[in-house]
């Protein structure tokens, strides 16, 4: 069991580009998690997929981004036509069942110029 | 509305003394309470979790919570500082979905 991995650690990008996170699980749950925090906060749910479906959304996940589990196993999180808004620490976690710890990995850092 | 509040985005506390972060939370539902630990530019790291078992729940490096439904209270404490304790710290509640819902975090510095 090697943990929550999450790539790229840290990500600079110029405002309007696309971007795209990847988030590789503990190999035996099945739920996945994204979070987004900003600076001085504590994180944020984005959405979540239980093996490939993605079962809810939150609105702060507007139309720019887009996530998914195509076999259940890794997950992507896109961000299109970046904003300086999305500046942030983007977290993936993973559980083995409902309501189970959810164990993070490190985050992507994204900063937008 | 199920809401979680941490007071005191910043404690300081002398090496040695006690640590109390507090930690209250709004629910309709009975929760299950978290509590993480994030060092600069890391993932967040479980403490301890309270899942409607044991209400004094015991962690790892030394922490423990207390759950109190009557005042809603979910506190962090640890009897001695340790310089290695200074991170932020989060408590997160999952009140009946599959989220987490967070408080926003106290900073905890320790004075040598």
């Amino acid at each position: 069991d090697t943990g929550v991995s999450q790539d790229p650690r840290h990500k600079i990008t110029k405002r309007g580009q696309n971007v795209t996170f990847r988030c590789d699980p503990i190999s035996e749950h099945n739920r996945l998690y994204w979070y987004r925090q900003t600076l001085g906060q504590g994180p944020e749910f984005l959405t979540y997929f239980q093996n490939e479906a993605q079962l809810e959304k939150s609105r702060l996940l507007s139309d720019r981004f887009s996530a998914e589990r195509p076999k259940g196993s890794f997950s992507t999180l896109e961000i299109q036509r970046t904003e300086q808004g999305d500046s942030a620490m983007y977290l993936c976690a993973s559980s083995f069942s409902f309501q189970e710890t959810q164990y993070f990995g490190p985050g992507t850092r994204l900063l937008v110029l | 509305a199920q809401s979680v509040t941490q007071l005191g985005s910043h404690v300081s506390v002398s090496e040695g003394a006690l640590v109390l972060l507090r930690c209250n939370y709004s629910s309709s539902v009975p929760p299950y309470l978290f509590w993480y630990v994030q060092y600069p530019n890391q993932g967040l790291q479980l403490l301890l979790k309270y899942t409607s078992a044991a209400t004094l729940v015991k962690g790892i490096n030394g922490f423990e919570a207390e759950f109190k439904k009557s005042e809603t209270s979910f506190h962090l404490t640890k009897p001695s500082a340790h310089m290695s304790d200074a991170a932020e710290y989060f408590c997160a509640g999952n009140f009946g979905n599959e989220k987490l819902t967070f408080g926003t975090g106290t900073r905890l510095t320790i004075i040598p």
